[in-house]
């Protein structure tokens, strides 16, 4: 199974700063990333697609870049709304598998 | 727009079954692929497994030998039916439209395994 390690577990921001989150691969696995935002008591939600596909309907201010096995999840001047815990998943081979999460906080 | 909604009991004995519904509305569960996903305490998530549009199915290894996908046409939904289950099994359950990613999905329902 591919191994998605995420860091940091939890990352402390005040609002309006930019922040990047990492999701790293145990194996290359081209383009085949996917970020969710999860908030409390909700589903999660889709925010960025093959790396740095964007979704609609989601603020420009979430970006994504990476390949081969390492990846980041940009948001740039972050709003109270965005915090919540993001995931990363892969597509490369089954099972599909997700990172273990980053928890982005107030600081 | 696509919904999806799971139902389900939310309390299962160890040892016994474990079958949950999700009903799939404004889009036909014979296109694209439908799937199940949970989130663990603690946030781990796990993808478990997805039927396709032809009625294919792909189960997650960890699984395989205690899991069951299938659907019903006629009523635009698909189950889940996790068997000899135990309190690791204790999540909140997720079903899904799949593709590549996962793009729409239900509110989740969550299941406690306990006697």
């Amino acid at each position: 199974d591919i191994v998605l390690t995420q860091s940091p577990a939890t990352l402390s921001v005040t609002p309006g700063e930019s922040v990047s989150l990492s999701c790293r691969a145990s194996q290359g696995i081209s383009t085949s990333i996917h970020w969710y935002q999860q908030k409390s008591n909700e589903s999660p939600r889709l925010l960025i697609k093959f790396a740095s596909q964007s979704i609609s309907g989601i603020p420009s201010r979430f970006s994504g870049s990476g390949s081969g096995t390492d990846f980041t999840l940009s948001i740039n001047r972050v709003e109270s709304e965005d915090f919540s815990v993001y995931y990363c998943q892969q597509s490369y081979s089954l099972p599909l598998t997700f990172g273990s999460g980053t928890k982005l906080e107030i600081k | 727009e696509v919904q999806l909604q799971e139902s389900g009991p939310g309390l299962v004995k160890p040892s016994q079954s474990l079958s949950l519904t999700c009903s799939v509305t404004g889009y036909s569960i014979t296109s694209n692929y439908w799937g199940w996903i949970r989130k663990f305490p603690g946030n781990k998530m796990e993808w478990m497994g997805y039927i396709s549009y032809s009625g294919s199915t792909s189960y997650n290894p960890s699984l395989k030998s205690r899991i069951s996908i299938t659907r019903d046409t006629s009523k635009n939904q698909f189950f889940l039916q996790l068997n000899s289950v135990t309190t690791e099994d204790t999540a909140t359950y997720y079903c899904a439209r799949f593709g590549s990613y996962m793009d729409y999905w239900g509110q989740g329902v969550m299941v406690t395994v306990s006697s």
